[in-house]
């Protein structure tokens, strides 16, 4: 059992510029999550997929957010146009649709700067 | 919708002291409660869960938790606190009515002090 990765760990980038995240889920693991967070806060809840269906979202994933789960096995999320506000902590988490088992494994997560 | 308050920012403790984290919730429907670690410039780690059943939850690393349904909290708790306990917590939630997205808490700085 290797964990969540996510790559890469570290995004600088300029505004205006689009940029590409990757998250690879624990293998067996049919829902993944992609959460954003701040310095000093607590995750935020940005949208989950189960296999390759995006079943939710939530309203701080503007329109220039998309994600993608193509084969229900990694996950990509990317922000078009990045702002300053973008800067933040991408975590990616992934969970077994097992009863009793409701923990999400978290991924160290990518860290994006905005200039 | 469903909230979960850490009122303490930061909490210190020194070594062999027993440590505890706060946390209280809010959810329309039944809770599904989380306590997750997240040491620098790594990712959260999960510890513990309460689901269903005995309202002590044991976890990882000597944690445990208290479900208390009247007063909506699940405070983390260890007895005797080491110096490597010392890292950020949070506390989440899951309201098996609203989907499966967890909703964190604010965290709260935890430094044991030798």
């Amino acid at each position: 059992d290797t964990g969540v990765s996510q790559n890469p760990r570290h995004k600088i980038t300029k505004r205006g510029q689009n940029v590409t995240f990757r998250c690879d889920p624990i293998s067996e693991h049919n829902r993944l999550y992609w959460y954003r967070q701040t310095l000093g806060q607590g995750p935020e809840f940005l949208t989950y997929f189960q296999n390759e269906a995006q079943l939710e979202k939530s309203r701080l994933l503007s329109d220039r957010f998309s994600a993608e789960r193509p084969k229900g096995s990694f996950s990509t999320l990317e922000i078009q146009r990045t702002e300053q506000g973008d800067s933040a902590m991408y975590l990616c988490a992934s969970s077994l649709a097992l009863s009793g088992s409701y923990e999400q494994y978290f991924g160290p997560g990518t860290r994006l700067t905005v200039t | 919708a469903q909230s979960v308050a850490q009122p303490e920012d930061q909490v210190n403790v020194a070594e062999g002291n027993p440590l505890t984290v706060k946390c209280t919730y809010s959810v329309s429907g039944n809770p599904y409660l989380f306590w997750y670690v997240q040491y620098p410039n790594r990712g959260l780690q999960f510890l513990l869960k309460y689901i269903t059943g005995d309202n002590l939850v044991k976890g990882s690393y000597g944690f445990e938790a208290e479900f208390n349904k009247s007063q909506t909290s699940f405070h983390l708790k260890k007895p005797s606190a080491l110096v490597s306990d010392s890292a950020l917590y949070f506390c989440a939630v899951r309201d098996w009515a609203a989907g499966n997205k967890l909703t964190f808490g604010g965290g709260t700085r935890v430094l044991v002090k030798p």
